[in-house]
């Protein structure tokens, strides 16, 4: 158990809809990272945000946004979703801004686009 | 264009020693390496992370040479449940943002065998 919370597991909508997943960092971790996998392009950075602010970004599409609240979970909302969406849906955190220091997933969150 | 490139797929057997090695030709001076664990429809792992030389912990050792172009994960008397696809990226830890450390890419799919 890595310490980061993701809801829901998984998640069924149809083309078009709109979703909202959620991420709790483990505690005191300030960074809150989000991947998407797909069996074609392999696992995507898409966004991070480091205090509630955003600090790099990725191959994020702009119909997909993220936030980080002040008790820092984030959420990543996904919009006007087609079935290429489809995909594992990773938040991942760690204690400090460097992108590339030791990160906690979560156990993901499976999207279905149908 | 990619940062690293390491094998699609790999296979061995119980007991065995396995490295998995990844070519970064391009990496910066404040680029560190770090390797990943992924098990299937699980969020990766960290393994190790080192900058130059060896590094060893109690899962794996890091092999970088001086020019450090290359590196390899060394995994000692791998067992079945080492199965799993590993990730090799390059990226600075002291940056305050940034997306280029953080391209997981597809990794390699290690296969252990009895």
């Amino acid at each position: 158990d890595s310490g980061v919370t993701q809801t829901p597991k998984h998640l069924i909508t149809a083309t078009g809809q709109r979703v909202t997943l959620r991420c709790s960092p483990r505690s005191g971790d300030l960074s809150v990272y989000w991947y998407q996998q797909s069996l074609d392009q392999g696992l995507q950075f898409l966004i991070q945000y480091y205090n509630g602010e955003e600090r790099a970004k990725g191959n994020i599409l702009e119909r997909f946004s993220a936030q980080q609240f002040p008790d820092l979970h984030s959420e990543l909302n996904l919009s006007s979703l087609e079935l290429g969406d489809s995909a594992l849906y990773f938040c991942a955190s760690s204690v400090g801004l460097a992108t590339l220091g030791e990160q906690y997933f979560g156990p993901g969150t499976r999207l279905t686009v149908t | 264009l990619a940062k690293t490139t390491q094998p699609i797929s790999m296979d061995s057997y119980e007991g065995q020693e396995v490295n998995i090695t990844c070519s970064h030709n391009n990496i910066a001076t404040n680029d560190y390496i770090t390797w990943y664990q992924q098990f299937p429809s699980q969020g990766p792992r960290f393994i190790i992370q080192g900058y130059k030389t060896k590094v060893t912990n109690e899962v794996a050792s890091l092999f970088i040479p001086a020019d450090r172009k290359s590196s390899t994960l060394s995994l000692p008397r791998v067992s079945l449940s080492d199965t799993a696809v590993y990730y090799c990226l390059v990226g600075d830890t002291n940056s305050g943002g940034g997306a280029d450390g953080l391209t997981f890419g597809k990794g390699t799919h290690l296969i252990i065998q009895p």
